[in-house]
């Protein structure tokens, strides 16, 4: 079974340029998170989505970041414009239902803003 | 979600065990104790998890003080491979369900 699967693996933009990730959940996860990750630090989160719907958007900075899933399942992470400040690495993860179920991390999308 | 605390680093010997610590000590009774791990330019990896019994499964060990105030990953045969950095995450199954990362710990697995 394939696991999460994010593109590109890599992308280098100029800044105030756009940029998108996408990810590909585990088939049948509900629940899928974007997280940045800083060199250095550990992943952030971003956003959680229960299927559709973005239950935990607390932390996206949303002047410049969006986000959407639909039909519950593919997602993807919007950047526009970018900023020096943005270049991380930015990770999606998914779980199954269940209280007591672990995550599964894609290998992320590094990204550098030049 | 509690907050834990670990060492930045540590170095461990192959094919010895090595014993990654973590402080919980504000952890709530229905709060679970999560570890994944990290390898470089990998996203991270489930190890294993517990609530209060000591748990196993064929990556590690998890022993988890009577307290729940602290817990010890244990890898009993470390490889080069397990060089990583590890995290120790307390989650609340009832209410919050994002994992709430720290630094880690640098794990270097030396010849």
């Amino acid at each position: 079974e394939a696991g999460v699967v994010q593109s590109p693996r890599y992308k280098i933009i100029e800044k105030k340029q756009p940029v998108a990730f996408w990810c590909n959940p585990i088939s049948g996860h509900n629940t899928l998170y974007w997280y940045r990750q800083n060199l250095g630090q550990g992943p952030e989160l971003l956003i959680r989505y229960e299927n559709e719907e973005a239950v935990d958007d607390s932390q996206l900075p949303k002047d410049r970041f969006s986000a959407e899933r639909l039909k519950g399942v593919d997602s993807t992470l919007k950047i526009q414009p970018a900023e020096l400040g943005d270049s991380a690495v930015y990770l999606c993860a998914s779980r199954g239902r269940g209280a007591n179920t672990e995550a599964f991390f894609g290998q992320g999308t590094r990204l550098t803003v030049v | 979600d509690a907050k834990t605390t670990q060492p930045p680093s540590m170095d461990c010997a192959e094919g010895r065990a090595a014993n990654l610590p973590c402080n919980h000590s504000t952890i709530s009774g229905n709060e679970y104790v999560y570890w994944y791990r990290q390898i470089h330019s990998q996203g991270p990896q489930y190890i294993i998890h517990g609530l209060k019994n000591n748990e196993t499964n064929e990556m590690a060990s998890l022993i988890i003080t009577e307290d729940r105030k602290s817990s010890t990953l244990i890898l009993p045969h470390a490889t080069l491979r397990d060089t990583a950095v590890y995290y120790c995450i307390v989650r609340n199954q009832g209410g919050s369900e994002k994992l709430v990362f720290g630094k880690g710990t640098k794990l270097t697995v030396n010849p």
